[in-house]
């Protein structure tokens, strides 16, 4: 079964707008969850890591205020894609590492702004 | 920078053993060696790990050389629902312990009837 699930799958929204997907870890608690970006026929990249009840680490080049991620429980985990453009279109994808190491991911959602 | 090094594509028959190979020559003693595929749209799907010792389980099998320089990931029998992008990854250690996979760009396995 699912170990990961992310809502919405999929999302259009209007440019200039603020959309938030979220990833929920079922069934198991996760200190730590990671947020990816795919490109079309490109592989993942990775956005920030979230840890529970502290701020995320972003990654060079990607910026918190635009992607804001909120980690306020040991099962849920937001990210905000604010003021949206165009070029923000993508697949992003979360996971969840488990405590045995093993990271397991989310199914995606896909953005479109329009 | 991903640090494998996969083929960009394979063909393999259905009903036949796919073989997958990935080069990590610069691994160290403690990162392991993990696979993942993603078919299309969807999120990426844990296949299997390992350490320095070959691996199994329902999905396939892993085999690490010696010297641990390289793997091969075996799809035992091969279904057309095996299509997909397979990358080999090493985790490494990434800010504050908390590690993270690297991604390379993964090969893309084409099962044909």
């Amino acid at each position: 079964g699912a170990v990961v699930s992310q809502h919405p799958s999929r999302v259009i929204c209007k440019s200039g707008t603020s959309v938030k997907i979220e990833c929920r870890s079922l069934d198991f608690q996760a200190t730590t969850m990671f947020w990816y970006r795919q490109f079309p026929k490109q592989s993942l990249m990775l956005m920030a890591t979230s840890n529970e009840g502290s701020k995320a680490t972003y990654e060079q080049g990607v910026e918190k205020d635009k992607f804001l991620i909120n980690h306020a429980s040991l099962t849920l985990s937001t990210l905000t894609v604010t003021s949206a453009h165009p070029e923000d279109s993508s697949f992003y994808i979360c996971s969840v590492k488990l405590a045995s190491g093993t990271i397991y991911f989310g199914e995606g959602s896909w953005l479109t702004v329009v | 920078d991903a640090k494998t090094t996969q083929p960009p594509s394979m063909d393999c028959a259905e009903g036949r053993a796919a073989n997958l190979p990935c080069n990590h020559s610069t691994i160290s003693g403690n990162e392991y060696v993990y696979w993942y595929r993603q078919i299309h749209s969807q999120g990426p799907q844990y296949i299997i790990h390992g350490l320095k010792n070959n691996e199994t389980n329902e999905m396939a099998s892993l085999i690490i050389t010696e010297d641990r320089k390289s793997s091969t990931l075996i799809l035992p029998h091969a279904t057309l629902r095996d299509t997909a992008v397979y990358y080999c990854i090493v985790r490494v250690a990434h800010m504050d312990s908390n590690y993270q996979l690297i991604w390379g760009a993964g090969t893309k396995l084409i099962i044909k009837p």
